[in-house]
């Protein structure tokens, strides 16, 4: 099926520090998402985007996280300054359409020390 | 409260049974999504369900909105069906963001 792709599959970082997580979505895709996922629990939606924009966030998409599209590139979650609470299993998936299947990553395991 | 209720959240087979899992929404949902994610943590997708029922291979699933559940039903349990079954669902009013289950951990035996 459709691919998903997401780099870097690990990422360990210290508290204060930034990252970004980037994201290939399926190349005919326009809607775009991240969810987080603490271990052991149920995945929580952070933010969509489509055509350039954020459509909608979540309670946890702090301030201090910002995403991104240039110009067709990944498509990125960027987190400035990490926190401890940041420590997490970030999915980025993409669909087609709006209300349309979401296509899942393999996701980006973030340890923040 | 959760928007979304898996039940059960643990489950064990043994080979060539069969199980159902079940979601409940307290929400308008108007689509539904049905996952394995595997041992390495990956969301394989099983179903996209608009009210009705699905089926391929061993898996079937239906999706009531009136009744607001969903099921999945998993006939012949393979050693490969291992794994933890999400559910998720579009709300109506809310654009394209899915609300998951806490998820239900089947493990399938010899």
């Amino acid at each position: 099926g459709p691919k998903v792709l997401q780099i870097p599959s690990h990422q360990i970082i210290d508290m204060g520090q930034m990252v970004t997580l980037n994201c290939d979505p399926v190349s005919n895709h326009l809607y775009f998402y991240w969810y987080k996922q603490i271990l052991g629990q149920q995945m929580e939606f952070l933010v969509n985007f489509y055509n350039g924009k954020v459509m909608e966030k979540s309670k946890l998409f702090k301030d201090q996280f910002s995403v991104e599209r240039p110009d067709g590139s990944y498509f990125t979650l960027k987190i400035q300054p990490t926190a401890l609470e940041d420590s997490a299993v970030y999915f980025c998936a993409s669909s087609l359409q709006g209300e349309d299947t979401q296509y899942f990553g393999p996701g980006t395991r973030l340890l923040v020390l | 409260g959760d928007k979304v209720k898996q039940s059960p959240s643990a489950l064990s087979l043994q080979e060539g049974t069969n199980s159902a899992l079940r979601c409940n929404f307290s929400i308008a949902a108007t689509t539904v999504q049905w996952f394995l994610q595997n041992p390495r943590g990956s969301l394989i997708n099983l179903f996209y369900l608009v009210p009705g029922t699905k089926e391929n291979g061993r898996l079937k699933s239906a999706f009531d909105s009136k009744e607001s559940y969903s099921t999945l039903h998993i006939r012949d349990a393979q050693l490969e069906d291992s794994g933890t079954y999400f559910c998720a669902a579009e709300q109506q009013g809310t654009g394209s963001k899915l609300s998951f289950g806490k998820g239900a951990k089947l493990t399938v035996s010899p």
